[in-house]
């Protein structure tokens, strides 16, 4: 059994662009988590989805910022008009009944 | 006061030693208790889900739970160089799924 899959693993933009990350949860996992880590810091939540719904969305910044979770397909985290703080590790993690949650290998993303 | 603390270390030992990592929080709502693994520039890695207080073991991993002081503990016996990572605490609440963590003692297991 597969397990999460993140990408692309490095993501490089320029300040301005869009940044789009990927994560197909493991298999019969309908719960899909996203969170940020910054260089010294824990992991911060962002979003909380379930199929084709955003179920908690509070750690998510209210510009810019986007996740969605299809019916088909992976679920995108979405950061339009990227700046420099930006630049950190996203990791997805998923689940099947919600509450152990497990990783995928992160994307690490770079706004230069 | 953040809702979980961890001593970010580094904590190191020599292999063979027994670790205890610990974690203090501050919500009394916690109900579930997990810690993680993460080597460097890796995901997190699952190893320990605990509910409420007691003890769990799991081959040389050991967790334990104190509610009524909100203190929360991993032991490691024999500890080997391959034990070398950070390793998080993460509780969270029975009404959501949104685990809070804390940010992670690194642990160095020296040969």
């Amino acid at each position: 059994n597969a397990g999460v899959m993140q990408n692309p693993r490095h993501l490089v933009r320029r300040r301005g662009q869009e940044a789009r990350l990927r994560c197909s949860p493991m298999k019969g996992h309908s719960h899909v988590y996203w969170y940020r880590q910054l260089p010294e810091e824990g992991l911060k939540f962002m979003v909380y989805l379930q199929k084709e719904n955003i179920i908690d969305e509070s750690g998510m910044p209210k510009e810019r910022f986007s996740a969605e979770f299809p019916k088909e397909g992976p679920s995108i985290l979405r950061i339009q008009q990227v700046v420099r703080g930006d630049s950190a590790a996203y990791f997805c993690a998923s689940s099947d009944t919600g509450d152990e949650q497990y990783f995928g290998p992160g994307t690490r993303l770079t706004v230069t | 006061q953040k809702e979980v603390e961890q001593d970010p270390g580094p904590l190191s030992v020599p292999e063979g030693a027994i670790v205890s990592l610990n974690c203090t929080y501050s919500n009394s709502a916690f109900q579930y208790f997990m810690w993680y693994r993460q080597y460097s520039r890796k995901g997190p890695e699952l190893l320990m889900y605990t509910y409420s207080s007691g003890n769990k073991e799991d081959g040389r991993f050991t967790a334990q739970v104190d509610k009524s002081s909100k203190y929360i503990s991993l032991f490691i016996r024999d500890s080997q160089p391959s034990d070398s990572a950070t390793y998080l605490c993460a509780p969270y609440s029975g009404g959501s799924y949104i685990p809070t963590f804390g940010r992670g003692t690194s642990l160095i297991v020296h040969p």
